[in-house]
């Protein structure tokens, strides 16, 4: 089974700043990759996916990610932290036949005014 | 609108009291999930199912059940809750499995005494 960590379940940072959230996966085949936000009361909404097209993924919100499949890792990156990003961040991953999807234990973001 | 449907979004019940919470897509999605999520385990999946009458467990599927008799409709039955069962609850779906990403309903949260 995938597995997937989020390092930090907390993350604070100023208005402004940047934003670095970290996920890394446990596959040898490079599976599909996910960043999902929640918002409070909120379903999760997706941020960005990796396809395999490219490296460097841009999503919604000026957030991107980068894949980097010798570190297993799916990075996700925002220049400018702005007070509407505070909200859970999820990275998830589905298995190589897409039958389960399995989540990080997600990020919080604070952004401190 | 395409959105997933949940109903309800707060339920209160006790223990051992059969209870349904319904999912609805109007998207024509052939893949539907059910999520739970606890603070600092993220989102696990209890069970999906890849198109009509096709169901299969997730990571946590004790003491759920679920069916998938119509495309659009995919409940979850908890026949005898129990308190551990007291959660956040998602419904998703997507078109297709594998790097299609999940649509989220905006969540039930069961509290069973």
């Amino acid at each position: 089974a995938q597995s997937v960590t989020q390092l930090g379940s907390h993350v604070s940072v100023s208005e402004g700043a940047l934003v670095l959230l970290r996920c890394n996966y446990s596959s040898s085949v490079p599976p599909y990759l996910f960043w999902y936000v929640q918002y409070p009361n909120q379903g999760l909404q997706l941020l960005l996916k990796y396809t395999s097209a490219a490296t460097l993924v841009k999503g919604i919100n000026g957030f991107e990610a980068e894949f980097k499949k010798s570190e297993t890792s799916f990075h996700l990156t925002k220049p400018s932290a702005h007070m509407s990003d505070a909200a859970e961040y999820f990275c998830a991953v589905s298995d190589s036949g897409g039958n389960q999807f399995y989540f990080g234990t997600g990020t919080s973001l604070t952004v401190i005014p | 609108e395409a959105q997933v449907t949940q109903n309800p979004r707060y339920l209160i019940t006790v223990t051992g009291k059969k209870l349904t919470v319904t999912c609805s897509q109007n998207m024509n999605h052939e893949y539907m999930s059910w999520y739970r999520q606890d603070p600092g385990l993220g989102l696990r999946q209890i069970y999906y199912s890849m198109n009509v009458e096709v169901t299969d467990k997730g990571d946590v599927p004790e003491g759920y059940k679920v069916s998938r008799k119509e495309k659009r409709n995919f409940p979850l039955i908890l026949e005898s809750p129990s308190p551990n069962q007291t959660s956040l609850y998602f419904c998703a779906s997507s078109f297709r499995s594998g790097n299609s990403p999940l649509h989220f309903g905006n969540g039930t949260r069961l509290t069973v005494t």
